[in-house]
Parts: structure tokens; sequence; C-alpha cells
């Protein structure tokens, strides 16, 4: 069946630290994948996506950067933690013009 | 941006009653997506809507998408205290059909 696994599910960091969240899916192959962020009662926020393995597409300019070095594997990551950095990270799977999957999330708090 | 945007932006009913959530977007898009989130947890796919269709159903949701005023709305009828959740819309553009962009979402609750 497919699912897509996403950890850790909490995380305290403090500031400067690195990071890294990794995401993966199975029953499937050459998924769509892409990395969101959420702030506390609000939208998501589209931060990468790839469509396959080396492809990344970044929509915000900041602090992180993913990798994709699997099929079926995407990681967010940091060299260097700001506190604007804290938030919810949500990993997706999307088949386009059916729906996302989406992991459990990842809850980080920079400190 | 295609940002969505909804309103309500929170939303209190009682049990029994229908919940209406709209969503309004900017471009022109392939597919409407509604998703909900309960706290703290991922995201769970509701409905999609193509951009040709007008109105959808499935069990007590209803959906209706307007593209001529870039808009949806999301009906929930017989409200029940386990519908309490945020509730998104989500579209894919013309010309990114690989971004799948949310709204800010609606926070629904049904008191018992």
């Amino acid at each position: 069946s497919q699912t897509i696994h996403q950890w850790p599910a909490t995380l305290v960091q403090p500031v400067g630290s690195p990071l890294s969240l990794e995401c993966t899916v199975e029953g499937t192959s050459n998924p769509n994948l892409y990395w969101y962020r959420q702030a506390a009662g609000r939208g998501l926020q589209l931060l990468f996506y790839s469509v396959g393995i080396g492809q990344i597409s970044s929509e915000v300019p900041q602090n992180l950067s993913a990798s994709r070095p699997q099929d079926r594997q995407f990681i967010l990551s940091s060299k260097k933690l700001l506190l604007s950095d804290s938030g919810f990270y949500l990993c997706a799977w999307l088949i386009p013009g059916v729906e996302a999957f989406f992991g459990q999330g990842t809850r980080l708090t920079v400190v | 941006s295609q940002q969505g945007e909804e309103d309500p932006q929170a939303l209190s009913i009682q049990e029994g009653e229908n919940a209406t959530m709209n969503c309004s977007y900017k471009t022109s898009i392939n597919n409407l997506q509604w998703y909900r989130q309960n706290s703290g947890r991922g995201l769970v796919h509701l409905i999609l809507i193509r951009s040709n269709e007008r109105e959808k159903h499935s069990g007590r949701l209803r959906v209706t998408l307007d593209t001529s005023k870039k808009s949806s709305s999301l009906l929930i009828t017989a409200s029940r205290a386990a519908d309490t959740a945020s509730y998104f819309c989500a579209t894919d553009g013309v010309d990114s059909s690989y971004k799948l962009i949310f709204g800010s979402g609606t926070r629904l609750l049904v008191r018992p």
C-alpha cells in the first residue's frame, strides 16, 4: 500500500545547530515530494518540491535546503538553525490531479 | 501568487448544523482540493473538484466551484463533534500543476 513516513515527530534544537528531517514514501516510484511549513494556526507554506532524484525546486529563499538522494527519500536540512525556523514541518507526496498524502509532521522548536 | 484565502478564519456551530467554508484563489487552476487537519497532525484529503466541474458531493460534503469568481465553498451537512478540525483548500495552477498551494484555512469547532 502507499504510505509516507516522516520523522522525528518532535524536535527541540538550539540556535545554530544543524537540522535534518527525513521523509520516505512506500508503494510507489518516482513520486512528487514536497516540504511545507506551517506556523501556529496558519496555512501551509510551500518550501521545496521535487519531481525526481536530484531535482529540487525552492519556493522561498531561506535558511533551509532540501535534497533527494534516492527516489523515495526527501530530506530537509539546515546548517545553522534560526529561531524563526521553528514551526510544524510537513512532508507530502502529490499525485497530480488526484490528491496529496501527508506525513504526520515534525514539530520543530528552536531554542 | 496563487495563494488561496479562506473565510471565515474560524467557525463555531452546534452539532447537527451545517458548516460552510469559502475559499478564494488568484490564478487559473486545474483542480481545487479540500483537506482536513486535526490539531497537530498531517492533512487528510477530502475531495477534489476539477476546473470544468461546478459541484461535487461525497457523503456529507458538498463542494462548489465558480471559476469565474475564482472561489469555492465546502459545505459539511449535519455536522458532528468529530468534524472539529481545520479545513484547507488547495489549488494547482494551469502553469504550475506540480505546485499545490494551500489557503490559510478555516478552524471549525462543532459544539456537542
